[in-house]
């Protein structure tokens, strides 16, 4: 069974532009969630997914979004690019919330 | 702000000895979880509880509801055990549950 896959592994935009990431569940997973983990903060909660349904978001701002499509994979964008959205974003994928979290190897964004 | 505090921030132990690695909330939860984090990013999800204890292989979490603290063992230590232990929380509120807040992590080096 594969695992979640994101895309793409490595990014380097600069301050401005917008990005938008990719996250591939693993089969018959249907909740989504997604992260941001910089050496300052850690890891931080941005959103979570199921059914195509945000269920649940975290302190960020507007310019971060994020969808999930009817086939559960998920994209989450950045508006408006900032130095500090520099960072590891990482997704992961559940049967449901609540479950236990499958994570992707993430997709290391660099912003200059 | 619910926290999520972990003791300690590093570890440094001798192969074979017992590792202890605590996390303790504020608040009433759902879900606790404990994830490896090797170098490099990937991270793996070890465990998720709720209540009492679960074992997998020399590893061994434990979870007290009453005293919101938790602890993750590992027996027999292992230099392929060095990596960043991760506790987080999914917290409840008002009638769900929020995404998953993290600890910043112990760093564990088992020399051989």
């Amino acid at each position: 069974k594969a695992g979640v896959t994101q895309t793409p592994r490595y990014l380097i935009k600069t301050r401005g532009q917008q990005v938008t990431l990719s996250c591939s569940p693993i089969s018959g997973h249907r909740s989504v969630s997604w992260y941001q983990q910089t050496p300052g903060q850690g890891l931080q909660f941005l959103f979570e997914y199921f059914s195509e349904t945000q269920r649940n978001k975290g302190n960020f701002p507007g310019r971060f979004s994020g969808r999930q499509f009817s086939n559960s994979r998920s994209e989450m964008n950045v508006s408006t690019l900032e130095l500090g959205d520099s960072a590891l974003y990482l997704c992961a994928s559940s049967l449901a919330a609540g479950y236990i979290q499958y994570f992707g190897a993430g997709t290391r964004l660099s912003v200059l | 702000k619910n926290e999520v505090e972990q003791s300690p921030q590093n570890l440094t132990a001798q192969e074979g000895e017992f590792i202890t690695i605590n996390c303790s909330y504020s608040v009433g939860i759902s879900a606790l979880h404990w994830l490896q984090q090797h170098p490099g990013g990937g991270i793996v999800s070890l465990f998720m509880l709720s209540s009492g204890k679960k074992k997998h292989g020399r590893l061994i979490a434990t979870i007290n509801i009453q005293e919101k603290h938790s602890s993750l063992h590992i027996t027999a230590s292992h230099p392929r055990d060095s990596a960043v232990y991760i506790c987080a929380v999914r917290y409840l509120s008002g009638g769900g549950a929020d995404g998953l807040t993290f600890g910043k992590g112990t760093h564990l080096i088992i020399q051989p």
